[in-house]
């Protein structure tokens, strides 16, 4: 079955505690992202990548690292998470042939 | 600065109405638009998308009305149904598969 796996699905943690919400594909998709999703903003574009050590920032991109070792996998990484970094994320990878994005589950983030 | 704004943030209708859900852009690159919607605790997913070269596209009880001239493009979901409660998101793309622009999502609820 073609998806998108993230995990944790659910975290609680502390300010500065260092955390890493994995995401792993089997649709040998060129392109990931993760996004934020907030009440009233939608969808924001956290960070991308275009293929394996290619990544950018997309559109709110402070407090957060990524890296693309390999296809499949695209861990976003909070060094020192902040209360307003509270959010429910996604990640999502594109194939090159259409420009459909196929969404994990979600993780929902809570920094006390 | 939401390059794509949607409105309603949430809308009900009874069963076998028909909704309806608007967005509007600014910016004529955008050359793809597609609408995902949501349901409670799952990723959004592809319902339908359209290109700026048509003006309807139509898959079964969902239908994008899409004014160029206007940059404004709208869902209608015909003939509602409970199981059509959901969030949707419409978003924009410059056909760039790494960049969706979202907007802040609607909340249906279709009442039996």
């Amino acid at each position: 079955e073609a998806q998108v796996t993230q995990n944790p699905r659910y975290l609680i943690t502390v300010t500065g505690k260092k955390l890493t919400v994995t995401c792993s594909q089997n649709m040998n998709h060129e392109y990931m992202s993760w996004y934020r999703q907030d009440p009233g903003l939608g969808l924001r574009q956290i960070y991308y990548s275009m293929n394996v050590e290619v990544t950018d920032k997309g559109d709110v991109p402070e407090g957060y690292k990524v890296s693309r070792k390999e296809k499949r996998n695209f861990p976003l990484i909070l060094e020192s998470p902040s209360p307003n970094q509270t959010s429910l994320y996604f990640c999502a990878s594109v194939g090159s042939l259409r420009p459909e994005a196929f969404f994990g589950q979600g993780t929902r983030l809570t920094v006390v | 600065q939401q390059q794509v704004k949607q409105s309603p943030q949430s809308l009900i209708v009874q069963k076998g109405g028909i909704s309806i859900i608007n967005c509007a852009y600014e910016n004529t690159a955008f050359d793809y638009f597609p609408w995902y919607q949501q349901f409670p605790g799952k990723g959004p997913a592809l319902l339908i998308a359209i290109r700026p070269d048509v003006s309807e596209k139509k898959e079964g009880r969902f239908t994008i009305s899409f004014n160029k001239s206007a940059k404004q493009f709208s869902l209608h979901i015909m003939d509602s149904q409970p199981g059509d409660s959901a969030t949707y998101f419409c978003a924009a793309s410059m056909d760039n598969f790494n960049k969706f622009y979202f907007g802040s999502g609607t909340k249906l609820n279709v009442k039996p």
